[in-house]
């Protein structure tokens, strides 16, 4: 399997702020890597996918780079709207696997 | 828009089998892949499997022996079996949306929290 890891684990960030989350995996996967953001309670909802596309809907605040083992997920601005749990997946290869979550929260 | 909605039992005793509904509204099953994701409590995301709605089957090596995903393209809806389970099975499971092969998830149900206890 390709294992996904994430950091860091948890963050902690002021409203405007601007924070970077990475994801790194085990093997390359090109770009087939995806960001989603998941609030307590909710499902989790996607925002990045193929490593730098945004998802219908969501603000551009959000960005995505990355190609290959490395990837990172942008969030410019932060908003309170923005505290939750960021996980990436990869789908390039089975089975699909997830990086184990970046929590963010408020400083 | 094409939404998602699991149903089933919410406790399940162990050695007995989970079984999980999603119905798809707004939209055909008749293409895409739909899949099963679990997530226990307090931890991270696990994908157990998908499925084509021709019926071809992927299914993560960890849970390959005791899952099964059928669909039923009549009642636009697909399936999880997990059979036999522990207390280490509990988790919210979610059925999602995935377009395409090689493609992320774009859509997600609410989740359905299940519980394995006697």
């Amino acid at each position: 399997d390709i294992q996904m890891t994430q950091s860091p684990s948890s963050l902690s960030a002021s409203e405007g702020d601007r924070v970077t989350i990475t994801c790194r995996a085990s093997q390359g996967i090109s770009n087939y890597l995806a960001w989603y953001q998941q609030k307590p309670g909710k499902a989790p909802k996607s925002l990045i996918y193929a490593a730098s596309s945004l998802e219908s809907g969501v603000p551009s605040k959000f960005s995505g780079s990355g190609s290959g083992t490395d990837f990172t997920l942008t969030i410019s601005s932060l908003q309170p709207e923005d505290f939750a749990t960021y996980y990436c997946q990869q789908y390039d290869t089975y089975p699909q696997t997830f990086g184990q979550g970046t929590k963010l929260e408020i400083k | 828009q094409v939404q998602l909605q699991e149903s089933g039992p919410g406790l399940v005793k162990p050695s007995e089998t989970l079984s999980l509904t999603c119905s798809v509204s707004g939209g055909s099953i008749s293409i895409y892949h739909w899949s099963w994701i679990r997530q226990p409590p307090g931890k991270g995301l696990e994908w157990i499997g998908d499925i084509y709605y021709s019926g071809t089957t992927n299914y993560n090596p960890s849970l390959k022996s005791r899952v099964t995903i059928s669909v039923d393209t009549s009642k636009n809806q697909f399936s999880l079996k997990l059979s036999p389970v522990t207390a280490a099975d509990t988790a919210v499971y979610y059925c999602a949306r995935q377009p395409g092969l090689r493609r992320h998830v774009d859509i997600w149900g609410q989740g359905r929290m299940v519980t394995v206890s006697s």
